[in-house]
């Protein structure tokens, strides 16, 4: 089946240490994006790629970087993780800029010790 | 700017009772919607969406949604709760802003408890 992967699905991190979190698709959509979800609380928008082209969301904070290697692959890179950084960390994709409907993978959870 | 609205933070239904979960948006120019399920520790999976074809939806797991230019709402139901139901449910409504990078803008979420 066609999906959205996020690995790992728990990740634990200490204070300062840099952490990569991962997501791939095999739906060969053109978009990808990353948010963060925080208990409780709807999903914000971080950044998201469409093909090769960032976008990033003008409140997202400098700590948060992402890559997109192919179009199968995209990175979360937290570069200094804060204790607020913990937090659920979700990937989608969009087939593209127009379509809106969203394909989500499971999550990552991030603790930050 | 865009917002959506969901109305009741917490519902909470018997097995059997109808659900009924409400969102309200407030563009003037009809968007794209979408209501979304997540249950603990998963990621949002779509129950249905509205894209200008029938104002009534019909979605996965015997949800449904009407769309109500009138009233700008897109409240999502369903006949009789069964326990699997409860989780947290997401209105997410098209940005109007981002014709060229297709973001929604979500509602807060509703929590659905269902008591046997």
């Amino acid at each position: 089946d066609a999906m959205v992967i996020q690995n790992p699905r728990y990740q634990v991190t200490q204070f300062g240490k840099p952490v990569t979190l991962s997501c791939s698709q095999t739906l060969n959509h053109n978009v990808m994006y990353w948010y963060q979800q925080k208990s409780s609380q709807a999903p914000k928008l971080l950044f998201h790629y469409y093909d090769k082209d960032f976008n990033n969301e003008a409140d997202t904070p400098d700590n948060f970087q992402s890559r997109r290697p192919n179009t199968s692959f995209c990175f979360l890179d937290i570069r200094s993780p804060g204790l607020g950084d913990a937090a659920m960390y979700l990937c989608a994709t969009s087939r593209d800029r127009t379509s809106y409907e969203q394909y989500f993978g499971p999550g990552t959870r991030l603790t930050v010790t | 700017a865009q917002s959506v609205t969901q109305l009741g933070s917490h519902v909470s239904v018997s097995e059997g009772a109808l659900v009924l979960l409400r969102c309200n948006y407030s563009s003037s120019v009809p968007p794209y919607l979408f209501w979304y399920v997540q249950y603990p520790n998963q990621g949002l999976q779509l129950l249905l969406k509205y894209t200008s074809a029938a104002t009534l939806v019909k979605g996965i797991n015997g949800f449904e949604a009407e769309f109500k230019k009138s009233e700008t709402s897109f409240h999502l139901t369903k006949p009789s709760a069964h326990m699997s139901d409860a989780a947290e449910y997401f209105c997410a409504v098209s940005d109007p802003g981002s014709s060229n990078t297709g973001k929604l803008i979500f509602g807060q979420g509703t929590t659905l408890q269902v008591k046997p």
